[in-house]
């Protein structure tokens, strides 16, 4: 049973570039978390999907950031016009319950020239 | 609740010696509390979980206490390996709402 896979590792865009960063939850898992990290800092939350439905939006910011987790394929979250301050490592979580253990990927780590 | 953006506070600690992680949650309402390991470069790994109806847990060479008057979780680490330094997150959640703490850095000195 693979873990949850996240792509791509690294990804490097010029300010004003889209970012899509794509989390391939634990299989029978629904429920999907992302959260922003910034270097020597804690994890802060931005959003939780299951399948097709955004649960909490909360961390989100409202402009350029949205996320998706469609009925088929990985959960995409979306920056558009990337700034450099979007630039921390982005990780994705996957559970089988909204109470359980919050399975983590390994990161994509975004960086804006 | 939220995390916030505090540069992360260090232990340092003997190999061999015991170590206490120290955490801090906010949420009265919180039922349910995870310690997670991250390494550089690796997204977060859970190591230990606990309910609110326990107030210890056991697991290999790691103990969870949580003492729900004071709103307090520690992670104990028995005989501290060079492989246990990383940063140790605690996280508190209720329903669907998990929140993570800002997480200390352990260093284990050889």
């Amino acid at each position: 049973n693979a873990g949850v896979m996240q792509n791509p590792r690294h990804l490097v865009r010029r300010r004003g570039q889209e970012a899509r960063l794509r989390c391939s939850p634990m299989k029978g898992h629904s429920h999907v978390y992302w959260y922003r990290q910034l270097p020597e800092e804690g994890l802060k939350f931005m959003v939780y999907l299951q399948k097709e439905n955004i649960i909490d939006e909360s961390g989100m910011p409202k402009e350029r950031f949205s996320a998706e987790f469609p009925k088929e394929g990985p959960s995409i979250l979306r920056i558009q016009q990337v700034v450099r301050g979007d630039s921390a490592a982005y990780f994705c979580a996957s559970s089988p319950a909204s109470d359980g253990i919050q399975y983590f990927g390994a990161g994509t780590r975004l960086s804006v020239l | 609740g939220e995390s916030v953006g505090l540069h992360l506070p260090t232990l340092s600690v003997q190999e061999g010696d015991n170590s206490i992680i120290n955490c801090a949650y906010s949420n009265s309402a919180s039922d349910y509390f995870i310690w997670y390991k991250q390494e550089s470069g690796k997204g977060p790994q859970f190591i230990i979980d606990i309910r609110s109806n326990m107030d210890k847990r056991q697991g290999q060479r790691v103990t969870v206490l949580l003492n729900k008057t004071v709103k307090h979780l520690s992670l104990q680490i028995a005989a501290t390996q060079p492989g246990d330094s990383a940063v140790y997150f605690c996280a508190e959640a209720n329903n669907n709402d998990m929140r993570f703490g800002a997480g200390t850095r352990l260093t284990v000195k050889p």
